[in-house]
């Protein structure tokens, strides 16, 4: 089992289409989370960190719930530009896990 | 601002020939990381170097040797190519172990 896991997708939305993301992880210890965006054939890069009380910026949301081992992204009145493919992270001790993505499609 | 560079950006090798990738941030990080990246794998950590002037093994460091040689950069070689060792790799690095890390562009390499 993979320490992160995630839905792969594709998740094929219209414009202004309100969308969520669950990923799960496997090491209760596990002391931070993030989300990150990867574009086709880029690098990852950092989209938002994700705290216990639950962060927005902007359009996006990030939940955090430890006791079911989950964390969640919404993504609300979903643009084009959001079509890329999400990636959860955990921070176990002093290392990045990475899950393998959930891809998004905004359509017009 | 370079943040973290990458070279190559594209190299094609031969089964058994040598490369080094290089990487370089000018963040001040203490931290650097390299990860390759397959399909359906996600990123794999290979090594990191936590601090200049160590270094240790990730999830996938057999085939790979590293060197930090200074705060600035840290290379990744492959002494002997495989097929297998065929991916996008990745370079990282962020100012201590907790932090998200900040990536460069990647290296694409093809073994043949």
């Amino acid at each position: 089992r993979k320490e992160v896991e995630q839905d792969p997708g594709p998740f094929n939305v219209p414009e202004g289409a309100t969308v969520a993301f669950n990923c799960t992880y496997s090491n209760s210890a596990s002391q931070s989370f993030f989300w990150y965006r990867q574009d086709c054939r880029k690098e990852p890069k950092l989209l938002m960190s994700v705290y216990s009380s639950g962060n927005e910026d902007g359009r996006f949301t990030a939940q955090l719930n430890r006791a079911s081992q989950y964390i969640s992204l919404l993504i609300r009145d979903s643009k084009l530009s959001d079509s890329a493919t999400y990636l959860c992270v955990a921070l176990n001790t002093d290392k990045l896990i990475f899950g393998t993505g959930t891809r998004l499609q905004v359509f017009p | 601002n370079a943040g973290v560079t990458q070279t190559p950006k594209f190299q094609v090798l031969k089964t058994g020939q040598s490369m080094t990738l290089q990487c370089a941030q000018d963040m001040n990080h203490n931290s650097m990381y390299w990860y390759r990246q397959d399909p359906g794998m996600g990123l794999r950590l290979i090594y990191y170097s936590a601090s200049e002037g160590t270094t240790d093994k990730g999830e996938v460091p057999n085939g790979y040797n590293v060197s930090r040689l200074n705060k600035r950069e840290f290379s990744l070689r492959l002494e002997s190519a495989a097929p297998s060792q065929t991916s996008v790799y990745f370079c990282a690095s962020c100012q201590s172990l907790n932090q998200p890390q900040h990536f460069g562009d990647g290296t694409r390499l093809s073994i043949l």
